[in-house]
């Protein structure tokens, strides 16, 4: 079966201005997670969706946000964007999320902001 | 405060060893804790997971175990191979519900021919 899929692979934007990027679970999968990672912080956790509901959150301020829909696909945006928020973006699905469920994650978008 | 950390940043070994990566925690109770690998450009794979009650687990050349009082989760590759290379990552969660993981920094594995 297909994997996680995110679009747009790569993306360059200018400070300032907001992104949304997509992403589509697993067939089957009602959680999806969110996460950046750079070399600096690593892999820290945004936030996770399950249901069209946000379930958890990480800590990052109010520009990150995000949405599911009922076909599970999600979406998350950044809004005012800075130069810190150049990064990879990764999403994970899983059936339920939780224990027992393992995380499938995509390929990432990678953004620029310059 | 809370930390997660693993072993070393980079870790060479020979093939055909024994690989052993190290997770240590402080001040988190976590539910279970994950390992995944990661290889350049894309994203982590999982690989074995560990609940709070359980003391070792095997997939094939893999095994981790889960020290609780050390706060603690070991994870070793035995036989290691060149493919083996990449970074290995561990994860927690301090619930059940959901999904919420943090994430070590990572190791770098190089097995070298």
């Amino acid at each position: 079966k297909a994997g996680v899929t995110q679009t747009p692979r790569y993306l360059i934007k200018t400070r300032g201005q907001q992104v949304t990027l997509s992403c589509s679970p697993i067939s089957g999968h009602r959680s999806v997670s969110w996460y950046q990672q750079t070399p600096g912080q690593g892999l820290q956790f945004l936030f996770e969706y399950f249901s069209e509901t946000q379930r958890n959150k990480g800590n990052f301020p109010g520009r990150f946000s995000g949405r599911q829909f009922s076909n599970s696909r999600s979406e998350m945006n950044v809004s005012t964007l800075e130069l810190g928020d150049s990064a990879l973006y990764l999403c994970a699905s899983s059936l339920t999320g939780g224990q027992n469920t393992e995380a499938f994650f995509g390929q990432g978008t990678r953004l620029t902001v310059v | 405060s809370q930390k997660i950390e693993q072993n070393s940043e980079a870790l060479n070994i020979q093939e055909g060893k024994t690989a052993t990566l190290t997770c240590n925690y402080t001040n988190y109770s976590p539910a279970y804790l994950q390992w995944y690998r990661q290889d350049p450009g894309r994203g982590p794979v999982f690989l074995l997971l560990i609940r709070e009650n359980e003391k070792e687990k095997r997939k094939e050349r893999l095994k981790v175990t889960f020290d609780t009082t050390l706060k603690q989760s070991l994870f070793h590759i035995t036989a290691s191979q060149p493919a083996d290379s990449a970074t290995y990552l561990c994860a927690l969660d301090e619930d059940n519900y959901g999904q919420n993981f943090v994430f070590g920094p990572g190791t770098r594995l190089s097995v070298l021919p």
